[in-house]
């Protein structure tokens, strides 16, 4: 199985700031996403194929790498992006998640 | 609109049967795959298996395989999740979740289900 790693685990952020949350996979792939999950609701797909933003997402969300290393970056976070972001590669079955990145507002 | 609807939640016994659904609407059923995902309270995402409604396929996660069961009717847009046994430890939220069948297509899991949260206790 192809393991996901993220970091940092939490991440605190005041609104305004940029933020960034890396993925690291066990081995090259091209077909890395990200999620969000908010608070009590069900996942959102926020990008796919690396870089690619899902519809309705805002510009300020943007994903970045190949290889075995990724970035998630939002520039000026808003109160509204607390919540879990997860990586997940979708390259080989099993699709594997990483742990998570506990993204919080000050 | 796409829409995967999911009941909310089933309370169960140890050792009880149970079968949970997705009920996909505002799309071709047969063009994307169905996906679970399982979420214990407080914890991480996990990926449990995907289920081709086109030609029924399905493929598991090794630590799913022989524990759940997926299925799906075609003809009434329905994707199952399915328990023989139920034990404590399968209690979690299940996420449905669609993904585009052909690859060349694929852009994610992109409509999700609200989630059937599954109590197992005595």
């Amino acid at each position: 199985d192809i393991v996901m790693t993220q970091s940092p685990l939490s991440l605190p952020v005041s609104p305004g700031e940029a933020a960034s949350i890396s993925c690291r996979s066990s081995q090259s792939l091209h077909y890395l996403e990200w999620y969000l999950q908010k608070p009590g609701q069900s996942p959102q797909l926020l990008i796919y194929k690396v870089s690619n933003r899902a519809s309705g997402v805002p510009d300020r969300f943007s994903g970045s790498g190949s290889g075995t290393e990724f970035t998630l970056k939002i520039t000026k976070v808003e109160a509204e992006d607390a919540g879990v972001y997860y990586c997940m590669q979708s390259l080989q079955i099993p699709l594997t998640f990483g742990g998570g990145t506990k993204v919080e507002i000050k | 609109e796409v829409r995967l609807v999911q009941a909310r939640a089933e309370v169960k016994r140890p050792g009880e049967s149970l079968k949970i659904s997705c009920q996909a609407s505002g799309y071709t059923f047969t063009k994307y795959w169905i996906g679970w995902v399982r979420q214990k309270p407080g914890k991480g995402l996990e990926w449990m298996g995907i289920i081709y409604p086109s030609d029924y396929l399905v493929k598991y996660g090794p630590s799913f395989q022989g524990q759940v069961i997926i299925s799906a009717d075609r003809f009434i847009n329905t994707a199952y999740l399915q328990w023989t046994s139920l034990q404590a430890s399968d209690t979690a939220t299940y996420y449905c979740a669609r993904g585009e069948a052909d690859l060349n297509l694929y852009s994610g899991m992109d409509v999700w289900g609200q989630g059937t949260t599954v109590t197992v206790s005595s």
